[in-house]
């Protein structure tokens, strides 16, 4: 299948803080990325939808000026936490769509932040 | 309604033993399906995607498809402790995911 890479795995931070995450389509390109959020025991929730070339589309309740997605090339898209809380400690995973229609995940980004 | 629905669990079986795992969906324009397998504290792997009614298999595991009945399943024969993870059902309608909540599978040795 098709190989969708996340960096960092881990990251943290101290409150107030920004931190970038990356997530690349190592052997396809991508017009369209997802970003999710995971809590402990909890499913994933779709954070945005990021569209190379404009702007990303934001799910219900998500904060597009904390949650900042930037999606320049066709096999990359950063998500960018601004001024981070301990609440924004979560699991983020990237996520793009397959030639057959199917979505491959990143390995995900844990984030803390103290 | 849920679009996708799953039994939370947690659903144990022995090792060797085959594990059902169930999903409904609740549109009808829904058009592809896929299971997909997630280990505590990693993202979600994809095990198995499906089309077309009736089953597809690929080693151990065999999804299966009711279009009719808006439900997919998926079987894991052979069970084996690496199985115990959280199984997720996702569907795509007009190129928006939906993913159930999963079920917790655990193989016992």
């Amino acid at each position: 299948g098709a190989v969708v890479s996340q960096h960092p795995s881990w990251v943290i931070c101290k409150s107030g803080t920004s931190v970038k995450i990356e997530c690349r389509s190592l052997d396809f390109q991508a017009t369209t990325m997802f970003w999710y959020r995971q809590f402990p025991k909890q499913s994933l929730m779709l954070m945005a939808t990021s569209n190379e070339g404009s702007k990303a589309t934001y799910e219900q309740g998500v904060e597009k000026d904390k949650f900042l997605i930037n999606h320049a090339s066709l096999t990359l898209s950063t998500l960018t936490v601004t001024s981070a809380h301990p609440e924004d400690s979560s699991f983020y995973i990237c996520s793009a769509r397959g030639r057959a229609g199917e979505l491959f995940f990143g390995e995900g980004s844990r984030l803390t932040v103290l | 309604q849920k679009e996708v629905e799953q039994n939370s669990g947690p659903l144990s079986v022995p090792e060797g033993a085959i594990a059902s795992l169930n999903c409904t969906y609740s549109d009808r324009g829904s058009q592809s399906f896929f299971w997909y397998r997630q280990y505590s504290g990693k993202s979600p792997e994809l095990i198995m995607s499906i089309y077309s009614n009736g089953d597809k298999e690929d080693g151990r595991f065999t999804a299966q498809l009711n279009k009719a009945s808006q439900y997919v399943s998926l079987l894991i024969r052979d069970s084996q402790p690496s199985d115990s993870a959280t199984y997720l059902c996702a569907v795509n309608r007009a190129n928006q995911f939906y993913f159930g909540t999963g079920t917790s599978l655990t193989v016992i040795p």
